[in-house]
């Protein structure tokens, strides 16, 4: 059983099209979180929800639209998709309540805009 | 700006022996956490440290933390080749909710 899911795995685009990256957490979690690692592994977080609800916005260009249509998900949209956009993205997740703050992540989505 | 920096970027070493990396980080922490990241794949969570703490082991895993000097180390203990994988320390600030910060992360090889 797959704790936390990602699909697609692998997504190659043209610049300037509109893509859609979906998580979905088995753990009963209560907060889900989008990070972006670049080709340099550095890992940055950009969005996190908590029972679906925002909790977390870093500075993300407004592109990018983040969507909990319950807390065991968490999906990512991306308009407009510019080459820097290139990036393996992490959905993880983790229950607040428990304080600890550790993250159950999943295997990535890697997106290729050429 | 990115809270923790590793030393070194890159370690390798042979089976057996032990690995040290290091990490500093900028602001007051509530814990630090160790993560493992294998070429491709996801990042496993491996060990968390308290503010309040100053040792954990965890098996072959023995981490450190000086709050007073703002660093944590991770050392790996009888190295494998499967042990190779990059190392992150991350963070939870001080009244930063449950923001985990990552740090630029340690690239680990173990040679047979």
């Amino acid at each position: 059983d797959t704790a936390v899911s990602q699909t697609p795995k692998y997504l190659v685009t043209q610049m300037g099209n509109d893509k859609s990256i979906k998580c979905e957490q088995n753990l009963g979690h209560d907060t889900m979180y989008w990070y972006k690692q670049d080709s340099k592994k550095f890992l940055k977080i950009m969005f996190s929800y908590n029972n679906k609800e925002l909790i977390i916005n870093e500075t993300v260009p407004n592109r990018f639209s983040p969507k909990s249509p319950d807390k065991a998900h968490l999906n990512l949209h991306i308009n407009s998709l510019e080459l820097g956009d290139s990036a393996v993205y992490f959905c993880a997740s983790s229950h607040l309540e428990w304080g600890t703050g550790e993250l159950f992540f999943g295997e990535g989505s890697r997106l290729t805009v050429l | 700006s990115q809270q923790g920096e590793e030393d070194p970027q890159a370690l390798s070493i042979q089976e057996g022996e032990n690995a040290t990396m290091n990490c500093s980080y900028k602001t007051s922490i509530n814990n630090l956490q160790w993560y493992r990241q294998n070429s491709g794949r996801g990042l496993v969570h491996l060990i968390l440290i308290r503010s309040n703490e100053r040792e954990k082991h965890s098996g072959r895993l023995r981490v450190t933390l000086d709050t007073s000097k703002k660093s944590s180390s991770l050392l790996i203990t009888a190295s494998r080749a499967a042990d190779t994988a990059s190392y992150f320390c991350a963070t939870v600030s001080t009244g930063g909710g449950n923001k985990l910060t990552f740090g630029t992360g340690t690239q680990l090889k173990v040679e047979l």
